[in-house]
């Protein structure tokens, strides 16, 4: 049962563009939703974080929005760089206010060409 | 560097071998995480932690997984009697949510191959 969904396994942007990258959940009790990137050989590099009570969290290049009506986020990137390519990750929080697992997508392959 | 620390960086084990898996959390974090990637797979949960506690272990496999976090030293993922369907990435993760921040924090990860 696949609570976190990435329905993307790859997308391709030309640098300077927007990127895209979905995610849609199932569980009603997610309340925290995080994006991670990883890179081949490396552990999961936190990027950005949104908290149910919001719909929009921007930093810098990246901004995360929510749709909890729908059960949908999106992680945006602008520009793109060559250096954004890697695999990006859904992750996703029951009981904010608690410390608890992290329940990930399967993941979306950026590449960012030139 | 204060970031997670995990050794060893790879890991060859036969079958029926023990295999010790070592995190160390960032600095002033105390809660631990244990994930694992099987290939071409997303992260799976596997087991939560604080010192001396274990909080969630839902996702261990029952036999043959065990996890600590003693009050002093690293946090360890032990599997005993190794088999071929044990190779994967395994990353440990650390939190800080007494401070009210919720995000994981992740280590390089350990590659463990079974022979």
């Amino acid at each position: 049962d696949q609570q976190v969904k990435q329905n993307s396994p790859s997308l391709s942007v030309q640098e300077g563009r927007i990127s895209i990258l979905n995610c849609d959940y199932t569980n009603s009790m997610f309340d925290y939703f995080l994006w991670y990137k990883k890179y081949p050989a490396e552990g999961p590099t936190f990027l950005i974080s949104i908290s149910s009570i919001k719909d929009k969290n921007e930093d810098g290049r990246f901004t995360v929005f929510l749709n909890k009506s729908a059960k949908h986020l999106s992680l945006h990137i602008v520009p793109s760089q060559p250096g954004d390519s890697a695999v990006y990750f859904c992750a996703a929080i029951g009981g904010a206010g608690t410390a608890s697992k992290l329940t990930f997508g399967t993941g979306t392959r950026l590449q960012v060409t030139l | 560097n204060a970031g997670v620390m995990q050794n060893p960086r790879h890991l060859v084990r036969r079958r029926g071998q023990e295999a010790r898996l070592r995190c160390s959390p960032m600095k002033g974090h105390s809660h631990v995480y244990w994930y694992r990637q099987l290939p071409e797979e997303g992260l799976k949960f596997m087991v939560y932690l604080q010192k001396e506690n274990i909080i969630d272990e839902s996702g261990m496999p029952k036999e043959r997984f065990s996890a600590e976090f003693p009050k002093e030293g690293p946090s360890i993922l032990r599997i005993q009697q190794v088999v071929r369907g044990d190779s994967a990435a395994y990353f440990c993760a650390s939190s800080s949510p007494d401070r009210g921040r919720y995000e994981q924090y992740f280590g390089p990860g350990t590659r463990l191959t079974v022979t």
